[in-house]
């Protein structure tokens, strides 16, 4: 039971704009960064925001990273075929031992 | 090249051991934090034990005094070992360095691909 709780799924056309939330506490999301990963079908995660807003450098600026006092919020515009995958958020809880956590899981589906 | 790479999973009797390892390139085991990460089929992910400086360890308490981490400098390889498997450890596990220190930890920045551990009759 993860205490990072994600939409479990979200969709829109080619083209277009999701939006993926991560709604924590203050004993993780507001006091500690957070870091998002794409997983494909059969592959491993993938990092692609970390420290909240900051993309690796081989990751298109077609995603962003944000958060704001509990929760974080992961975007993606452009929405493309290959974005279909499930989407994980993950932080530090400082009341949990240990407090390495993943969110719920969000499964983007292009229609 | 930042690589990882997985091997030793398969099919076990619940009660039995398997030993995992994680070969890595391009960077130095002994010089990062390493960790485990599982992932129950269609489950999400779980973070599961991890090993850094002076090999200090730390574990999931699901797994605590079954599942050893451990690593080889030599062979610049991190290992699981899992003793008294039971059914609720089938899963991939994969192996990830992570960005951390002893009051922060920052992200998960390289993984594996996983290995397949089937936990059963």
């Amino acid at each position: 039971q993860s205490v990072l709780t994600q939409p479990p799924s979200v969709s829109a056309a080619p083209g277009q704009k999701v939006t993926i939330s991560c709604s924590g506490s203050s004993s993780n999301i507001e006091n500690n960064y957070v870091s998002w990963y794409q997983q494909l079908p059969g592959t491993a995660p993938k990092l692609i925001i970390y420290e909240n807003d900051k993309r690796p450098s081989e990751i298109p600026d077609r995603f962003s990273g944000s958060k704001s006092g509990t929760s974080a919020t992961l975007g993606i515009t452009g929405l493309q075929t290959g974005d279909e995958a499930d989407y994980y958020c993950g932080s530090w809880d400082s009341r949990l031992s240990p407090g390495r956590i993943f969110g719920t899981g969000t499964k983007v589906t292009v229609l | 090249e930042v690589q990882l790479v997985e091997s030793g999973g398969g099919l076990i009797q619940p009660g039995g051991s398997l030993r995992l390892a994680c070969e890595a390139s391009g960077f130095t085991v002994s010089n990062n934090y390493m960790s485990w990460v599982r992932q129950a089929p269609g489950k999400g992910l779980e973070w599961v034990s991890v090993i850094y400086s002076g090999d200090s360890v730390s574990y999931v308490d699901s797994v605590k005094g079954r599942f050893t981490i451990s690593r080889d400098s030599s062979k610049n390889t991190l290992y699981l070992q899992m003793n008294s498997l039971k059914v609720e450890d089938t899963a991939v596990y994969f192996c990830a360095r992570s960005k951390e220190t002893s009051t922060i930890f920052y992200y998960f920045d390289y993984w594996g691909q996983g290995t397949l551990v089937t936990v059963s009759s």
